[in-house]
């Protein structure tokens, strides 16, 4: 089966560091993008930035450039999302998704992961 | 940046009525490279529609695409209950955005 595997709910203090994880399976995993997308409570999708897991390509949304890093393992068929320094303000579901094959629109998601901070 | 705007916020539509969302684009989006996508309550986004006008895999033939430049549309054909769900449009052209939603509501 194709499909996304993102790693279970979390939950962080402000300051505290993470990283979530995104594991692609039934598919060539280094042929297509992965994008990862934030969605804060009540609200729309928001674009983080992608990697292309072949050779680690990466491309960040400039609103959220720095505040993040997008890495991936192609071994192990798996991308990753952290982030040094929580905020509360980084509460949100985290979805992970595939680009399609030369084309940048989401073809297949994973179920996302939710991410919880607070003191 | 292309940002998107969608209208309406929310739509309060009857099962069997003909839903109309629209996208705009504050620029040309690069060879209507515009998707849109479903989600529920709970679930992930579900694709669609891609190249502004192409069913995805398994997507039934009441929703259609339309549109090119800065002006695109969803049409849902006749409502279904399984419909009643909030739409996103996102671009490609030029990296990605999203749009901010819109909603359909049963009336």
């Amino acid at each position: 089966e194709v499909q996304l595997v993102q790693s279970g709910a979390e939950v962080k203090k402000p300051g505290e560091s993470l990283k979530i994880s995104c594991k692609g399976s039934g598919y060539s995993f280094t042929s297509n993008w992965i994008g990862w997308v934030r969605q804060m409570p009540g609200k729309g999708l928001e674009w983080m930035g992608i990697i292309y897991p072949g050779d680690s390509e990466t491309r960040y949304s400039p609103s959220l450039q720095g505040q993040v890093t997008i890495s991936a393992d192609k071994s192990i068929s798996t991308t990753y999302l952290q982030w040094s320094s929580l905020k509360a303000s980084d509460t949100a579901i985290y979805y992970c998704a595939r680009l399609a094959y030369h084309y940048w629109y989401f073809d297949l998601w994973g179920r996302g992961t939710l991410v919880s901070v607070s003191s | 940046e292309i940002v998107l705007t969608q209208s309406p916020g929310t739509l309060s539509l009857s099962p069997g009525e003909r839903a109309t969302l629209s996208c705009r684009a504050s620029q040309s989006v690069s060879s209507n490279y515009l998707a849109w996508y479903q989600q529920k309550p709970g679930q992930a986004p579900r694709l669609l529609i891609y190249g502004a006008s192409s069913r995805a895999t398994g997507i039934p033939g009441r929703f259609s695409g339309s549109g090119s430049g800065t002006d695109f549309t969803l049409t849902i054909s006749r409502l279904e209950p399984e419909d009643f769900a909030v739409y996103y449009c996102q671009q490609y052209g030029s990296l990605v955005t999203f749009g901010g939603g819109t909603k359909v509501e049963i009336k």
